[in-house]
Formats: structure tokens, sequence, C-alpha cells
């Protein structure tokens, strides 16, 4: 059974920074693109950033570009999500996912940028 | 940056057939792919390459793709089809992806 994983999320104060974890498993991890997906209270979905299965290509949007930054660990099946100089508007939930052909989503973790 | 665009609702009545729509440049070479999303619950994918349907996706759910539009149908809606449905593509690149604004579809 494929697993996506979220974790890491919680409130934190505007400038502040998280660290968002996605444990994967029931695939071949390495095989797969995975992306960033959040959601703001009662508003759409927003692509955040994408990483290729080596690693080597990184993407981003450009409301987060130079402030967010996505790597993965294929040893450990994980991906990550660096959010620095966080903002109100950056208060969502994030899932992890291959949004492509298989389809393969998280259940989200919710983040909080609030004083 | 790349855009796709739908309209923020459709109404139909139950049995009825729903069309949701989604515009991108980039359509002519990028599949595009729709999502149902229903309240408090993580996307489900129902038609993928424009126009394929994951397993356990009812008969109704098709899709198809023609110049710059993508069109999600729903053949004969039912109330449990009621929920938010996102169309999603990439760039010419294929690089960068892009989902659309999201359709709210009321069966009723």
């Amino acid at each position: 059974e494929v697993q996506l994983l979220e974790s890491g999320g919680g409130l934190v104060q505007p400038g502040g920074s998280l660290r968002l974890s996605c444990a994967a498993s029931g695939f071949t991890f390495t095989s797969y693109a995975i992306s960033w997906v959040r959601q703001a209270p009662g508003k759409g979905l927003e692509w955040v950033s994408g990483i290729t299965g080596s690693g080597a290509g990184r993407y981003y949007a450009d409301s987060v570009k130079g402030r967010f930054t996505i790597s993965r660990d294929n040893s450990r099946n994980t991906l990550y999500l660096q959010m620095n100089s966080l903002r109100a508007d950056d208060t969502a939930v994030y899932y992890c996912a291959s949004p492509g052909d298989d389809g393969y989503w998280g259940q989200g973790t919710l983040v909080t940028v609030s004083s | 940056s790349y855009e796709l665009t739908q309209p923020p609702s459709v109404s139909v009545s139950p049995g009825q057939t729903a069309r949701i729509t989604c515009s991108g440049d980039a359509f002519p070479k990028k599949y595009a792919y729709w999502y149902q999303q229903k309240s408090g619950q993580a996307p489900v994918l129902v038609i993928y390459e424009d126009s394929k349907r994951p397993s356990g996706i009812p008969e109704r759910f098709s899709g198809s793709r023609s110049g710059t539009m993508a069109t999600l149908t729903i053949s004969g809606a039912q109330v449990e089809d009621e929920a938010d449905y996102y169309c999603y593509s990439t760039d010419s690149s294929g690089n960068y992806a892009v989902f659309g604004g999201g359709t709210k579809l009321t069966v009723l």
C-alpha cells in the first residue's frame, strides 16, 4: 500500500522557520518526482515545489522562491521542505504528492504562521 | 507564470451531465489531470493523461482535451459527486506544475 506521511507542521511566528518531512512507502521512491502542494484555509490547491527522482532538479513557485528549499534523502525514502522567512500567507495545509499519473497524496500537515 | 483557468462553479441536477473546463496554453503539448476534493479530505485523482480513468473511479467520469482546453465530463452526475474539482498540468518545460483555481460542482 502506498503511503505518504507528512510531519513537522505547527504554529510558527512570522519570520520564523519550519522543516516539513514526508516519509514514503509502498512504491519505488527514487523513480518518482515528488512535489509539495499547499492549500490555504478555504482556498484552492497551490503547487509549491517539486524535485526529480534523483534530486538533481528542484523547482519552485514564484511565491516561495528564495525562502523554501526542497530536498530528498533517497536512502531514507523521505522528502523535506525547509521553510524560512515564513509569512502569514504561508498558512496552509501542506501535502506531499506525486500528482501525475499515479496520484499519490499524503493527508497533509497544517502550518500556521501567526504571532 | 503559467496559469490554468477554470470556472468557479458549475451546477446540475442529479442525472444530468456536468462539464468542467480548464484552459491552458501548454495543453497542446502537456497532459491534463483532474482531481476531486471533498471537504476536509485529500484530493483524489479521477482522470490522468487527459482521458484515462484510475481503477475504482466510476465510468461516469471522463476527460478530453482539444487545443488549449481540457474538459472533465460527469455523465449522470450523482449527489455524491458534489465536490471541488481541480485541473492540474505542467508548463511547456515540464518542470513547473500548476493547478487550476478549482470548480465547485453542485448537484441538486
